[in-house]
């Protein structure tokens, strides 16, 4: 199963309201996760079955899709959530991640 | 706390062999699936392998097959990947990951699976 991402990168603000996307080459339900990745870093899980917040993470996050389109939301960007942003999918026993999305500072 | 800690990274020539572990400490290793993922440098993530929480059931990316094993060994609280015939393009961060189901048997605590904690990575260079 292939993930696409629709932006490799974005530039936003403090305050803004992001969006990124992902799709899936079929039909995946709603197994699809998310990872923020800070550089030097191992990934962390934000959003596991496409709209469920992963313990601990705030709640300007959020998921929502299901099928072959997704979308990670951040209500009001952070300084903290300048990150590269990955999808990936769990429908499979041979997972697969998007390419990533960066988010840095306009 | 829940941690994962890798450990066999190394510079090694082409056509050379390595093993890479991971120690697990924090949570009953035995009930949880556990996967190997690998970066590139300045590369995205690319999933390696993965086995089932008892060993049985194991899978692995196409880049790969036949030339790495995922095994396990839960009396330990280790994950291991052996690493043979290595290329240019094996070279990466590989980091260990724990998923978030938990099984006794054939009894799964979700449908659902994602990867919750992941170690701090070690360098393979070939």
């Amino acid at each position: 199963i292939q993930m696409t991402q629709s932006s490799s990168s974005l530039s936003a603000s403090v305050g803004d309201r992001v969006t990124i996307t992902c799709r899936a080459s079929q039909n995946i339900r709603n197994y699809l996760n998310w990872y923020q990745q800070k550089p030097g870093t191992a990934p962390k899980l934000l959003i596991y079955a496409a709209s469920e917040l992963h313990s601990g993470v705030p709640s300007r996050f959020s998921g929502t899709g299901s099928g072959t389109d997704f979308t990670l939301t951040i209500s009001s960007l952070q300084p903290e959530d300048f990150a590269t942003y990955f999808c990936q999918q769990s429908y499979s026993s041979l997972v697969t991640f998007g390419p990533g999305t960066k988010v840095d500072i306009k | 706390q829940v941690q994962l800690v890798e450990s066999g990274g190394d510079v090694v020539q082409p056509g050379r062999s390595l093993r890479l572990s991971c120690a697990a400490s924090g949570f009953t290793f035995s009930y949880y699936g556990m996967h190997w993922v690998r970066q590139a440098p300045g590369k995205g993530l690319e999933w390696v392998a993965g086995i089932s929480h008892d060993g049985n059931f194991k899978n692995y990316a196409d880049s790969v097959k036949g030339r790495f094993t995922i095994s396990r060994d839960d009396s330990k609280s280790t994950l291991h990947l052996q690493m043979i015939s290595l290329r240019a393009e094996d070279t990466a961060v590989y980091y260990c990951t724990k998923t978030t189901r938990s099984c006794r048997g054939s009894s799964c605590s979700s449908a659902f699976d994602a990867f919750d904690i992941w170690g701090q990575g070690t360098m393979v260079s070939v």
